[in-house]
C-alpha cells in the first residue's frame, strides 16, 4: 500500500459546481497536510496548508483533515474554468528528516 | 521575487551523455529537493538535502548524483543519460521539513 493514495481522475465538472478532491494515507504520524495546484507545464504551488485535524477555509477553497479516518479533502465552491489544473495532496510528520510525501495528483477540468 | 530558479528549462540529450541540472533559491531555505514527474506517476523524490552539507536518497536515486554546493544551490547530475530518464524535473525548497515547498518551473529533459 502506498503511503498516500489519490484518485488521478480526470475529473470533469461544469462551471459553478462544487468539487471534492480527496486523499487517503496510511502513516498515522502525519501531522501537516497541504494541497498544491499545478497548471499545465508549470511547477506546483501551495493552495492550502493545515496542521492536524479540522477545517480551513480560504475564499472558495476549504481543506478538511480527518486524522481518525486518515482522510483529507479539498472542496472548491463555485468552480471556475481557471480552476482547471492538477491538484496534489502532500503531507509530512514530526519525526526524522522525511520530506513531504505527495499524492499522484487529480486532474480537474472545469467546463464553461 | 525569483524564488526557485532552475536551468535549463529544456534539454535534449543523446543516450550516454552527461549533464547537470542547476537549482538556486533565494529564500534562505534550509532544505532542497529534486523530483521527477512522469505521466501517471506523480512527483517522485530523487534526492534531497535537509541542510547544507547533507544529502539523502529519495525514492528513485539510481542514475543520479547531487551536490549541495552551498545553502542556495543544489545541482542534479546525470552521468550517463538513459531514455528512462526522459521526464520533467522539479527542484523545490523548504524552510524546514514541515513548511511550504516552493517549486521551480521545471526542466523538460528528453533523452534520445
Amino acid at each position: 500500500q502506498k503511503e498516500v493514495e489519490q484518485d488521478p481522475g480526470p475529473l470533469s465538472v461544469p462551471e459553478g459546481a462544487i468539487v471534492s478532491l480527496n486523499c487517503t494515507y496510511s502513516n498515522s504520524a502525519f501531522q501537516y497536510f497541504m494541497w498544491y495546484r499545478q497548471y499545465s507545464r508549470k511547477g506546483p504551488e501551495l493552495l492550502m496548508y493545515t496542521y492536524s485535524s479540522g477545517n480551513k477555509e480560504d475564499g472558495r477553497f476549504t481543506a478538511q483533515v480527518d486524522k481518525s479516518s486518515k482522510y483529507i479533502s479539498l472542496f472548491i465552491r463555485d468552480s471556475q474554468p481557471s480552476d482547471s489544473a492538477t491538484y496534489l495532496c502532500a503531507m509530512s510528520g514530526n519525526s526524522g528528516n522525511t520530506p513531504l510525501v505527495f499524492g499522484k495528483g487529480t486532474r480537474l477540468s472545469v467546463i464553461a | 521575487n525569483a524564488g526557485v530558479t532552475q536551468t535549463p528549462k529544456f534539454q535534449v540529450l543523446k543516450t550516454g551523455q552527461s549533464m547537470t541540472l542547476q537549482c538556486a533559491q533565494d529564500m534562505n531555505h534550509n532544505s532542497m529537493y529534486w523530483y521527477r514527474q512522469d505521466p501517471g506517476m506523480g512527483l517522485r523524490l530523487i534526492y534531497y538535502s535537509a541542510s547544507e552539507g547533507t544529502t539523502d536518497k529519495g525514492e528513485v536515486p539510481n542514475g543520479y548524483n547531487v551536490s549541495r554546493l552551498n545553502k542556495r544551490e543544489f545541482s542534479l547530475r546525470l552521468e550517463s543519460a538513459a531514455p528512462s530518464q526522459t521526464s520533467v524535473y522539479f527542484c523545490a525548497s523548504t524552510l524546514t521539513r514541515n513548511t511550504e515547498a516552493f517549486f521551480g518551473q521545471g526542466t523538460r529533459l528528453t533523452v534520445v
